[in-house]
């Protein structure tokens, strides 16, 4: 059964920082790794997308890795400002199943 | 291009009663899933619909259904509503059943049971 562990579960840094979520899962028989930023109270906003294929994407600040073989992804931000406050969450999307399963997030804070 | 759109937004409802919630997904997209969120179980997946059929169903009581219409539009009934049944529900679509491609979500409706 798919596990997807996120550590920290709290993050809280000065802006202008550099930052690294992390994210792990036990099944490396993944299609995909998907992150998202959800604000208090509200939907999911997907960042990127990352197939099994590949080992990074990158969106603007944002840069995800995957090495699938040791069921890692982390996120880094570049720069961090107040804006980037959220929680993030990773998914994978199993074989066979074809549904995204969750890690329990990373609450960010960033403060001036 | 709209995003994916849930309504309502808002919902307070007793012990006891049916609720319905909508979900019309990106224009073009024919993949519509539900998942539950709550603070001690995180995200939770419901069920999942393409072309009015369902695909796949997670592990949820028989209250949970849900049905998706010709143009893609779904709803997720849940009956005989519990206080445990307090989330949010969110529901995503995807261009199709590709495993590969991208989900995206809605704002989600936010249940309450009193």
């Amino acid at each position: 059964k798919q596990e997807v562990t996120q550590i920290p579960a709290a993050l809280s840094v000065p802006e202008g920082e550099n930052l690294v979520l992390n994210c792990s899962f036990t099944d490396s028989a993944i299609y995909n790794l998907q992150w998202f930023r959800q604000d208090p109270g509200k939907g999911l906003t997907s960042l990127l997308l990352i197939q099994s294929s590949q080992r990074e994407q990158t969106s603007g600040r944002l840069n995800a890795s995957l090495d699938k073989s040791s069921g890692r992804s982390t996120l880094y931000i570049a720069a961090s400002q107040p804006g980037d406050s959220a929680t993030y969450l990773c998914a994978v999307k199993n074989f066979n199943t074809d549904k995204l399963i969750f890690g329990t997030g990373t609450r960010l804070q960033v403060f001036p | 291009k709209a995003g994916v759109t849930q309504t309502p937004r808002y919902l307070i409802k007793t012990r006891g009663q049916q609720v319905t919630l909508s979900c019309s997904p990106i224009s073009g997209h024919r993949s519509v899933s539900w998942y539950q969120q709550t603070p001690g179980q995180g995200l939770q997946f419901l069920f999942e619909y393409f072309s009015e059929t369902q695909r796949n169903k997670g592990n949820f009581p028989g209250r949970f259904s849900g049905r998706q219409f010709s143009n893609s539009r779904s709803e997720m009934n849940v009956s005989t509503l519990e206080l445990g049944d307090s989330a949010l529900y969110l529901c995503a679509s995807s261009p199709s059943i590709e495993p590969r491609t991208e989900a995206f979500f809605g704002q989600g409706t936010r249940l309450t049971v009193v």
